[in-house]
């Protein structure tokens, strides 16, 4: 069965730091996966999936298969990046069902 | 840019009433879901649909059904709603799929007393 786990509910860093939101994840085929972000009074929106292997707002993610996990990182933090991020898997193409981890509440601290 | 509006921001409702959640898309999209999202448990889908009239039941499909008669329109209803379906509602649509960028609606945050 397809799971994603977010280990860190909360996540607090400083402005200039380097943050990295864990996700791990667990499926026995070939799993396609994005990162989803809500901000302050905002609609939930994809911020980047790993097929288009490209940076978004200075955030990456690398897939790993041998650790099952696609951690999201940004080498300096700002304050805007201040949101609640979801981790997101399909299991296959023409999938219909995206399962969420349960999400991460990062706050960037000036 | 693509447009997902729900009908309401907030409702609050009594045990017992029949509850309609309207979602309405403008990009002519083929697919569209419906999740609910709790602290906690993060977003889990009730619904899709791939097509006029088509639906398919999602992870937690209890106690909702849903209705789609036009491409652009995809509705949640709670047949007789009850407190644990007091939550945050969402609606999202797709062009071809979950592989595909999800475009979301702002939400209908449901009260259920």
């Amino acid at each position: 069965a397809q799971r994603v786990t977010q280990p860190e509910k909360l996540l607090s860093v400083f402005k200039g730091a380097p943050v990295e939101l864990k996700c791990n994840y667990s499926y026995s085929g070939s799993p396609e996966l994005f990162w989803y972000v809500q901000y302050s009074r905002q609609r939930l929106q994809l911020l980047l999936r790993h097929i288009s292997r490209e940076s978004i707002k200075g955030f990456t993610a690398d897939l790993n298969k041998g650790e099952t996990s696609f951690h999201l990182k940004k080498p300096f933090a700002q304050e805007e990046d201040s949101a609640m991020y979801y981790c997101a898997l399909s299991g296959q193409t023409g999938a219909n069902n995206l399962f969420f981890g349960t999400g991460t509440r990062l706050t960037v601290i000036p | 840019d693509v447009k997902v509006t729900q009908s309401s921001r907030y409702l609050v409702k009594r045990t017992g009433e029949k509850v309609f959640l309207e979602c309405v898309q403008d990009m002519d999209h083929e697919n569209m879901f419906w999740y609910r999202q709790d602290p906690g448990l993060g977003l889990r889908l009730i619904y899709f649909s791939y097509d006029v009239k088509m639906k398919e039941k999602g992870d937690i499909p209890e106690g909702y059904s849903v209705s789609r008669e036009k491409k652009e329109r995809f509705s949640l209803i709670l047949e007789s709603a009850s407190t644990n379906q007091t939550s945050m509602y969402l609606c999202a649509s797709s062009l071809t799929g979950v592989n595909e960028k999800l475009f979301f609606g702002s939400g209908t945050q449901l009260s259920v007393l």
